[in-house]
């Protein structure tokens, strides 16, 4: 069964915090990305990576960065947490050139910052 | 003008109900069509994808895309409780990288 697991689920974090949400997949895809989650706004794409140490900016990268070091893993990093960065945080990953374009997703990240 | 227009509802039906949901579109470069599932604190999962303009059946759903009208729904029929979810349409040029996704229509299927 593919998967892609996100290691924190719930987060609670204080403003001016660095925060690491961390994203594997066991599915040997290229494509992996960040996408946060708000209502109303649907999902908005922060940033991807098509390739080992790869990564391109997507809609909404200011306030955040990203690593890749290993195919499998793809790190969403906030520098200094703010309260408009309070929202759910979706990793995806797909196969590069896959041709339905499915993105396989997963559970989430809950991120309150106060 | 948002390039993806999807009324976020909330839409409630009774069990059996036929449920329409849809999403309007700017780009037309979009040529991949797709419909996200997702249940409460679930990532979303693919229902499913249309290449191009018309009509795919998959059991009780059925995805139709009008390329012309730019316009996609998505129909469930004889719809469950299991059905309650939020369903996200998502469309991309040929290059899966440039997805864009709606807000999600929230449904609940009432017993």
């Amino acid at each position: 069964d593919v998967k892609v697991t996100q290691s924190s689920r719930y987060l609670v974090k204080r403003t001016g915090e660095k925060v690491f949400l961390e994203c594997v997949q066991d599915m040997d895809h290229e494509n992996m990305f960040w996408y946060r989650q708000d209502p109303g706004l649907g999902l908005r794409l922060i940033y991807f990576s098509y390739d080992v140490k790869m990564k391109e900016k997507g809609d909404i990268p200011e306030g955040y960065s990203v690593s890749r070091e290993k195919k499998e893993r793809f790190s969403l990093i906030l520098e200094s947490a703010s309260t408009n960065q309070t929202s759910m945080y979706l990793c995806a990953s797909s196969l590069m050139g896959g041709n339905t374009g499915e993105l396989f997703f997963g559970e989430g990240s809950r991120l309150t910052v106060l | 003008q948002k390039e993806v227009e999807q009324d976020p509802g909330p839409l409630s039906v009774p069990e059996g109900a036929i449920v329409s949901l849809n999403c309007t579109y700017s780009n037309s470069a979009f040529q991949y069509f797709m419909w996200y599932r997702q249940y409460s604190r679930k990532g979303p999962e693919l229902l499913m994808y249309t290449y191009s303009s018309g009509n795919k059946e998959d059991g009780r759903f059925t995805a139709q895309v009008d390329k012309s009208s730019k316009y996609i729904s998505l129909f469930i029929r004889d719809s469950q409780p299991s059905d309650s979810a939020t369903y996200l349409c998502a469309m991309s040029p040929i290059n899966n990288n440039d997805m864009r996704f709606g807000a999600g229509t929230r449904l609940t299927v009432k017993p």
